[in-house]
């Protein structure tokens, strides 16, 4: 059982539209954090959450952090096709505790 | 700055056979982190080195060892090769040790190697 779950798995879209993903838990994190992950790369760090019911803004891409810390959702505006990657969310229980990864959604953006 | 690098890239091994990665962080940082990413299981945590120690240990076997030098390169070695250990192995780099100098930690993470076992 995954500690971490992703919804949905794969989302394939047409440049322009908007869109969600969601990150959810049963468990509280202190910390939350969103990677971007394109073929033949390692995973990018976008952002870090930390506090309950954060709103952090990336250009397009707002993150928020709910507000029990145990769930955590990525918005895209005007999607575009450099934005097509598997997004990852990855949480720390703790301080001093590694961050756990979710299993991803797989993003296709069509231009 | 560079970035986070890892050699080899790609790597094709059989059975029972054993094989050694590496990675050199970035410049400055002390931390190295290594993970293993399938489609299956996703990305899951090895093992964390800060100043050639290791720090915390993922849920794998023994098979599965690791080191870090003092200029903090590390590299990561699995005996005993298994059809399941066909990865993704991702090295992740950052200035401090998980979770200390105020809570989350930046990690930035190298290209990975890609190792088929056959």
């Amino acid at each position: 059982t995954q500690l971490l779950e992703q919804s949905p798995q794969f989302l394939s879209i047409q440049e322009g539209e908007n869109l969600t993903v969601y990150c959810n838990s049963s468990s509280v994190f202190s910390s939350l954090q969103w990677y971007r992950q394109e073929p033949g790369e390692g995973p990018v760090l976008l952002v870090t959450v930390v506090t309950g019911g954060e709103v952090k803004k990336l250009k397009r891409l707002t993150f928020q952090f709910g507000d029990a810390r145990k769930d955590s959702s990525l918005h895209i505006t005007a999607a575009q096709p450099g934005d097509t990657g598997l997004y990852l969310c990855a949480g720390a229980k703790d301080y001093g505790q590694n961050f756990v990864f979710g299993p991803g959604t797989r993003l296709s953006v069509l231009p | 700055k560079a970035g986070v690098t890892q050699t080899p890239r790609y790597l094709i091994k059989t059975r029972g056979q054993q094989v050694t990665l590496s990675c050199s962080p970035i410049s400055g940082h002390r931390s190295v982190s290594w993970y293993q990413q399938t489609p299956g299981q996703g990305l899951q945590f090895l093992f964390e080195y800060f100043s050639e120690t290791q720090r915390n240990k993922g849920n794998f076997p023994g098979r599965f060892s690791g080191r870090q030098f003092s200029n903090s390169r590390s590299e990561m070695n699995v005996s005993t090769l298994e059809l399941g250990d066909s990865a993704l192995y991702l090295c992740a780099s950052s200035l401090r040790l998980a979770g200390r100098g105020g809570g989350y930690n930046e990690q930035f993470f190298g290209p990975g190697t890609r190792l088929t076992v056959l």
